[in-house]
């Protein structure tokens, strides 16, 4: 079946460093990517989106790319603050209905 | 704080009961989408209801059922529980099945 990748599985950056998460996807018709933030005991916050259309977006310290042809597509997160500490979640759109297919999730760990 | 409510926040069930899980959606949505997030993975996607139909279902049995109400809220039942089903249930709502999802709290279940 249609899957999502997602890597690393944990990554530790210095408080003030940038940090990379990708995503791969299977399903060549997918063309909404969103990503969702985690804090524990909490549900799913969506963070930044990107539709197929567009290569690249950006809001403040985050920027989401996206590589149609490579189906993959990356979170980047500048200037860490300890408050971005939390699970993050890549998803495709799968199907007319958009249902999301979600990667296993990256736990962010923002070092003092 | 995204709009979307659900109901119970915990929930223990013996193995073989039936549960019912609900779900207020965001004001002007008229979507609601449900996903299943075992601990320490991403969500998976139930099924998406529009307009009061079901909308799309994902490789969940039909002991998995659910339902959309003229005011777009929701309820999600799983008859004849299983130790398999403890998990966070997340409901999701949107403008339509393209939009952005965004999602509610969770309601814990857990079976015994």
């Amino acid at each position: 079946g249609e899957n999502v990748e997602q890597h690393p599985s944990t990554l530790s950056v210095q408080e003030g460093d940038s940090a990379v998460i990708k995503c791969t996807y299977s399903d060549s018709a997918s063309n909404y990517f969103p990503w969702y933030k985690q804090e524990l005991g909490k549900g799913p916050q969506l963070i930044i989106d990107i539709r197929s259309n567009v290569g690249e977006k950006k809001d403040q310290r985050i920027a989401v790319t996206l590589n149609k042809t490579a189906k993959h597509f990356s979170l980047h997160i500048t200037e860490t603050q300890p408050e971005d500490s939390a699970v993050y979640f890549c998803a495709a759109s799968m199907g007319s209905n958009y249902q999301l297919i979600w990667g296993a999730g990256t736990k962010l760990i923002i070092k003092p | 704080e995204t709009g979307v409510t659900q109901s119970p926040t915990h929930l223990i069930k013996t193995r073989g009961q039936q549960v019912t899980l609900r779900c207020s959606s965001q004001s002007g949505h008229n979507t609601v989408s449900w996903y299943q997030q075992a601990l320490g993975q991403g969500p998976q996607f139930i099924f998406q209801y529009y307009r009061e139909e079901e909308n799309g279902r994902g490789n969940f049995p039909p002991r998995f059922s659910g339902l959309q109400f003229p005011n777009y809220s929701s309820e999600l039942n799983v008859n004849a529980l299983e130790l398999d089903d403890s998990a966070l249930y997340l409901c999701a709502s949107s403008r339509g099945g393209d939009d952005e999802q965004y999602f509610g709290p969770g309601t814990r279940l857990t079976v015994t």
